[in-house]
């Protein structure tokens, strides 16, 4: 069964600044699909960025953009210029390309944007 | 409007009660999904269906069941609802073969609280 880990309970940032959140996931899967979603205190749950295992080429999103490594089966998000609209609670997921239809998520990341 | 809307945003009720979390979208999807999210665990699957007559049990289906009345209506019942259901619930929808692909269209959640 397919898991994902995200290492790290917390993190914080200062405004303006840069600020990298980790996810590793295991499968045995070589084609699949990896989410960010964002979950702001109005508990919305918001489609941040997404990549396909099959393309290269990091996908980028205005200031978010992803780090996806694999071979080592890490998916990290990048924020730049943080704002304080960032402040939320992160998931990272995964999705099975062909068959199952669930969506595994990782704990969560709670992201602290200080001003 | 919302695309997904769920109703109500919040519920409290008593243990052994039969409760029903409801669920309508407007984007036409044949593909509908309830989640239950909990503190520090992120979000499990309960039930998903890929149209009215194709109903799936998620990897935590125990103790509720759904029906999908319509294309567009997925309701969520706990026949005898329990404390340990207490949680966020969230409705969401896709449509793998149309532009949004992958995506998941969640609604704003219920949070369900159970004495």
């Amino acid at each position: 069964a397919q898991t994902v880990t995200q290492s790290q309970p917390e993190m914080s940032v200062q405004e303006a600044e840069t600020v990298t959140l980790s996810c590793t996931y295991d499968t045995s899967e070589s084609d699949y699909y990896l989410f960010w979603y964002k979950q702001p205190p109005s508990r919305q749950m918001i489609l941040v960025i997404r990549q396909e295992a099959y393309k290269q080429q990091n996908a980028t999103e205005n200031r978010f953009s992803v780090n996806f490594q694999k071979a080592a089966k890490s998916f990290s998000l990048k924020i730049s210029d943080s704002q304080l609209g960032d402040a939320a609670m992160y998931f990272c997921a995964y999705r099975s390309m062909g068959g199952s239809e669930k969506l595994v998520f990782g704990k969560g990341t709670k992201l602290t944007v200080n001003p | 409007d919302a695309d997904v809307t769920q109703t109500p945003r919040n519920r409290i009720t008593k243990t052994g009660k039969r409760i029903m979390l409801e669920c309508s979208q407007t984007k036409g999807h044949d593909r509908m999904y309830w989640y239950r999210q909990d503190p520090g665990l992120g979000l499990r699957l309960i039930y998903y269906s890929f149209d009215v007559k194709d109903i799936n049990k998620g990897e935590i289906s125990d103790g509720y069941s759904v029906s999908r009345q319509a294309q567009a209506k997925f309701s969520l019942s706990l026949e005898s609802a329990i404390p340990n259901q207490t949680a966020l619930y969230f409705c969401a929808t896709s449509d793998p073969f149309g532009a949004e692909g992958e995506k998941l269209f969640f609604g704003s959640g219920t949070q369900l609280s159970v004495l």
